[in-house]
């Protein structure tokens, strides 16, 4: 299986700020990366596929880059809605597989 | 608009079965494929499963091969997830997903774009 390895695991940061996570997987998935965002006690909700396509209706402060194992997500300007923890997904292979999330906090 | 409304979690023994449900709206289901991610408490996500808009193909994370099976009915647009010899590592909101790729793309994009709010199985003795 393809390991997904996300960093930080936890952020601090205020509103305004520019944000930036990492995602690295064990081997190369081109561009099948996708982006999850989620809020305690409520399902995920997709913000980027295919490394840098935003998905509709998701602001254009996320901006996702990155192609074979290395990978982010920024946040150009955090927003108090954006505190969540976010994730990413390989969707290379039928096996799929998450890292291990990133905790945006407020600083 | 999409809605998808899980059912049937619940306490469980280790050994049994329980059988989820996933209702549809809002959408030409029968045109989607589906899926079910998990996530037990505290804890990430963890993709489960995977059924093709016609329940042709289906794909399953190595620790629920055997055990767990995936099924639709695109009459009653409704996903389900029967699970068999439950165990305590089982234990976790299950959610349905929908898959970002409709026909008549070949396959499944494996990038979900619509999810349920989930369903809470806890496998304890």
């Amino acid at each position: 299986d393809i390991q997904m390895t996300q960093s930080p695991s936890t952020l601090s940061a205020s509103v305004g700020d520019r944000v930036t996570i990492t995602c690295r997987a064990s081997q190369s998935i081109s561009s099948w990366l996708a982006w999850y965002q989620q809020k305690p006690g409520k399902a995920p909700k997709l913000l980027i596929y295919k490394a840098s396509s935003l998905q509709s209706g998701v602001p254009s402060r996320f901006s996702g880059s990155g192609s074979g194992t290395e990978f982010t997500l920024t946040i150009s300007s955090l927003q108090p809605d954006d505190f969540a923890t976010y994730y990413c997904q390989q969707h290379n292979s039928y096996s799929v597989t998450f890292g291990g999330g990133t905790k945006v906090e407020i600083k | 608009q999409v809605q998808l409304v899980e059912s049937g979690g619940g306490v469980v023994q280790p050994g049994r079965s329980l059988r989820l449900s996933c209702a549809a709206s809002g959408f030409s289901f029968s045109s989607y494929g589906m899926h079910w991610v998990r996530q037990a408490p505290g804890k990430g996500l963890e993709w489960v499963a995977v059924i093709w808009y016609d329940g042709s193909t289906k794909y399953y994370v190595d620790s629920v091969k055997g055990r767990f099976t995936i099924s639709r009915d695109n009459q009653k647009n409704t996903l389900y997830l029967q699970m068999n010899s439950l165990r305590a590592e089982d234990t976790a909101v299950y959610y349905c997903a929908r898959d970002r790729k409709s026909i008549p793309a070949v396959g499944t994009d494996d990038v979900f774009d619509f999810w349920g709010q989930g369903t809470m199985v806890t496998v304890s003795s």
